[in-house]
């Protein structure tokens, strides 16, 4: 099955900074990647996604690169804010066959920005 | 907005007991989802279902059980509850087609004593 590689598995950041988490995906059928923030106390919430035919994709200050070559995408935060502080989650999606489907995440990354 | 509400923010259950977990989604979503979510583990898939009355075991799927009798609802048991399954339990749906975003539940922190 697929495995997908996240790191760091802590981020601190400066206020203002900007911040970049990494992931990798073993398996070349997956073709959708969506990033997820889960804020204390809550369940998890997309925030950007990006398909296999897209290299990048931006939505104010995230932006979500993928290198479909080298199996590895990232989230890249600008302009990091106390709000950005909660704990990110990469997944990677492909069709298992029969109707079926998988959507495996990885382990997390807390982001705390510092004020 | 699309709601999924899960029974019980916090639960403590003893050993051996049978536990059910309900979620509750009000967006008329084919597809429902139960995973659990432990420290340095991230979100694990124990079961998953298509449509009413069918259901997919996920990675972990053991000593779980689930039931969907009703398209909105989606019940996770425990059939006889051990101190390993203390964790994070997440309900997510979303519409068919498989690549779109799961909106999930606040989740429900189950401890086993």
């Amino acid at each position: 099955g697929e495995n997908v590689e996240q790191h760091p598995s802590t981020l601190s950041v400066q206020e203002g900074d900007s911040a970049v988490i990494k992931c990798t995906y073993s398996d070349s059928a997956s073709n959708y990647f969506p990033w997820y923030k889960q804020e204390l106390g809550k369940g998890p919430q997309l925030i950007i996604d990006i398909r296999s035919n897209v290299g990048e994709k931006k939505d104010q200050r995230i932006a979500v690169t993928l290198n479909k070559t080298a199996k590895h995408f990232s989230l890249h935060i600008t302009e990091t804010q106390p709000e950005d502080s909660a704990v990110y989650f990469c997944a990677a999606f492909r069709y298992s066959g029969a109707g079926s489907y998988q959507l495996t995440f990885g382990k997390g990354t807390k982001l705390s920005v510092i004020p | 907005d699309v709601k999924v509400t899960q029974s019980s923010r916090y639960l403590v259950k003893r050993t051996g007991e049978k536990v059910f977990l309900e979620c509750v989604q009000d967006m008329d979503h084919e597809n429902m989802f139960w995973y659990r979510q432990d420290p340095g583990l991230g979100l694990r898939l124990i079961y998953f279902s298509y449509d009413v009355k069918m259901k997919e075991k996920g990675d972990i799927p053991e000593g779980y059980s689930v039931s969907r009798e009703k398209k909105e609802r989606f019940s996770l048991i425990l059939e006889s509850a051990s101190t390993n399954q203390t964790s994070m339990y997440l309900c997510a749906s979303n519409p068919p087609g498989g690549a779109r975003e799961q909106f999930f539940g606040p989740g429900t922190r189950l401890t086993v004593l």
